[in-house]
Parts: C-alpha cells; sequence; structure tokens
C-alpha cells in the first residue's frame, strides 16, 4: 500500500497560520472520513491530534484542526509556537487490505 | 492512565527473527486492537498490524508473509515476530492502541530501538 503524500517541510512564524497537506486517492482518503493526523517531536513518541479528520482527543489545544476534500485532507494550525517545530504525519485507512492503515512521508514544521 | 512499554532484543543478526513485547499497563488489552508501527532512521511511520484478544490480525500487505502478532489476555501484553530480517528492517518499532479497530491510535509505547546487523 502506499504511503500518503504530504510536503516534505513547511514553516512559519510565530502566531501565523499554516496548513499542511496530506493527498492519497479513491482507495483511502477519498473513501473514507477517518483521517487523523500525529505530532512527533525528536526522539519522542508520535502524539494524536486528530482523528475522523476534525475530531480533537481530549488536551490537544483547539488550535489544531482539520478537513477533507476528494482525496486530500488538511492539518491547519493556527496561532504557531516554537513548541509547535515537529514532524507531523497523517494516515486513513485503505480499502487496499482488510482494516488496513497508511501513513503519509511526514512534514516537518519549522517555526521561524 | 493506559501505558505502553516495549522490551526486547536490541539487536538481531540478519535472517533471523525478531521478537517484541508490549506491556500494557493500566487498562485491559481484551477491549481494544493493538498495533506495531514502525520507524526507520530518519524515515516516516510504517503500520505493521494490529490484533484483537479473539485471535483475528490484520497485517501490512507488504508485511504479511513474516509478520505474526499475539496476545497474551492473562499477561496484558501483545507481541510482534518478524522473520527473515535484513537491515531494511532496522527501526524503532512501537506498539500503539487501537481504538474500536478504527485507523487512529490514541496511546502509544515510549519506542525501541532493533537494530539488525551481524
Amino acid at each position: 500500500q502506499s504511503a500518503l503524500t504530504q510536503p516534505a517541510s513547511v514553516s512559519g512564524s510565530p502566531g501565523q497560520s499554516i496548513t499542511i497537506s496530506c493527498t492519497g486517492s479513491a482507495t483511502d482518503i477519498g473513501g473514507y472520513s477517518f483521517v487523523s493526523w500525529y505530532q512527533q517531536h525528536p526522539g519522542a513518541a508520535p502524539r494524536l491530534l486528530l482523528y475522523d479528520v476534525n475530531d480533537r482527543p481530549s488536551g490537544v489545544s483547539h488550535r489544531f484542526s482539520g478537513s477533507k476534500s476528494g482525496n486530500t485532507a488538511s492539518l491547519t494550525i493556527s496561532g504557531l509556537r516554537t513548541e509547535d517545530e515537529a514532524d507531523y504525519y497523517c494516515n486513513s485507512y485503505t480499502s487496499t487490505s482488510p482494516l488496513g492503515v497508511v501513513f503519509g512521508g511526514g512534514t516537518k514544521l519549522t517555526v521561524l | 492512565q493506559v501505558q505502553l512499554q516495549e522490551s526486547g532484543p536490541g539487536l538481531v543478526k540478519p535472517s533471523e527473527t525478531l521478537s517484541l513485547t508490549c506491556n500494557v499497563s493500566g487498562g485491559s488489552i481484551s477491549d481494544y486492537y493493538w498495533s506495531w508501527i514502525r520507524q526507520a532512521p530518519g524515515k516516516g511511520l510504517e503500520w505493521i498490524g494490529r490484533g484483537f484478544i479473539s485471535g483475528v490480525t490484520y497485517y501490512n500487505p507488504s508485511l504479511r508473509s513474516r509478520v505474526t502478532l499475539s496476545l497474551d489476555a492473562s499477561k496484558n501484553q501483545f507481541s510482534l515476530r518478524l522473520n527473515s530480517v535484513t537491515a531494511a528492517d532496522t527501526a524503532v518499532y512501537y506498539c500503539a492502541r487501537n481504538p474500536h479497530g478504527s485507523n487512529w491510535f490514541d496511546y502509544w509505547g515510549q519506542g525501541t530501538l532493533v537494530t539488525v546487523s551481524s
């Protein structure tokens, strides 16, 4: 199963908003409203930010929001903070295997 | 608070079998699906597979022929076996909880680095 496509890097200044895209196909993002996003700081395990496109687990800031259109999902971070600098990964179900899951390649966010 | 902890050898020889265990505390493994996910050095995340206490398992097609997942309710732990390993299997291996058989993972272990080398 092919990985979802994310930009390798994005950057922004404190206080700004940025958006990270995650592009798949009709067999994953386009076929389900089951996209999730993760934040990973260096040397740490990934942390769940969003699930089911735009649902936030308890404790995740409202500055993180998600959307989906067709085969592309997006993560928007508003009011950028220096601590948001990290790698971000999307994932989705895939119909190419039973209850299969596919991740994006990851996006490095730099807060300038 | 649910906590997951991976354990197992940090070094495995090529062609041998990688075996890892994830110990779960703060909750029962019987109520959720549990997954293994790996991350090669400097690379992205790769889902390996998931299992449920009933014995049902689902695997990444690219690894299916070499992977076995199992769960042990009596020990509240689940395990990964990956056979015929090569250097390409060198990675940090994470165990994670998978609510409702969904695509998302809400609790993760800290990860354990497994290096495949002679």
